[in-house]
């Protein structure tokens, strides 16, 4: 079964500065999405970055990019520049194909808060 | 398109009593989720429907839970007899996916917190 893992329950940045979360996933597939969704208190999911197994090529979205280590299973998300309006929790997400369904599993989340 | 629609937002009830929760997926879109939201247990895939056909019921709770989407345009996800610790936030989710759907993502409904009293 896949299953997503974020290890970071919290995190804290200070306003300006970076922050980097952290998500990891098993699946023994080699084609499949993976994608960073954004929940503020408004509770609506927003997705930030998505980016696909097969690309190489790291996504980018503004101050939003992704470390994605296809042999190690990693897919880290980077906030640069950090904003007040960051603060959320952020959602790694899997998902990948069953015959010809798609299945999209969640992490447990990491709440990020951004001190001004 | 307005998004995903889910009713009602908010939903009060007495254990055991009936709950209808219903959603709206995107025109066109083929995939439709269910999740559940609590503090303790995260976002839960609860089931999902492909071409509304339910390809997955592994994470529905219990036999309490049910769920259909009898057209392309609507699901619900009904819980009878309701109890206490059914309350969350149920979230709906659409998605255009497949083969030559490279841009996939899903899309959420605003979700309706559930409370059982």
């Amino acid at each position: 079964a896949q299953t997503v893992t974020q290890s970071q329950p919290e995190m804290s940045v200070q306003e300006a500065e970076t922050v980097t979360l952290s998500c990891t996933y098993d699946t023994s597939e080699s084609n499949y999405y993976l994608f960073w969704y954004k929940q503020p208190p408004s509770r609506q999911m927003i997705l930030v970055i998505r980016q696909e197994a097969y690309k190489q090529q790291n996504a980018t979205e503004n101050r939003f990019s992704v470390n994605f280590q296809k042999a190690a299973k990693s897919f880290s998300l980077k906030i640069s520049d950090s904003q007040l309006g960051d603060t959320a929790m952020y959602f790694c997400a899997f998902m990948k194909s069953m015959d010809s369904s798609y299945k999209l599993i969640f992490g447990s989340g990491t709440r990020l808060l951004v001190r001004p | 398109d307005a998004g995903v629609i889910q009713s009602p937002r908010h939903e009060v009830t007495e254990m055991g009593q009936e709950v209808t929760l219903r959603c709206k997926p995107i025109s066109g879109h083929n995939s439709l989720f269910w999740y559940r939201q609590t503090m303790m247990r995260g976002l839960e895939l609860l089931i999902y429907f492909n071409n509304n056909v339910p390809i997955d019921d592994s994470g529905m709770p219990e036999d309490r839970f049910s769920a259909k989407m009898p057209n392309a345009s609507f699901s619900t996800l009904k819980i009878q007899p309701s109890e206490p610790r059914d309350s969350a936030v149920y979230f709906c989710a659409s998605s255009l996916t497949g083969f030559f759907s490279p841009n996939t993502e899903a899309f959420f409904g605003q979700g309706t917190r559930l409370t059982v009293v």
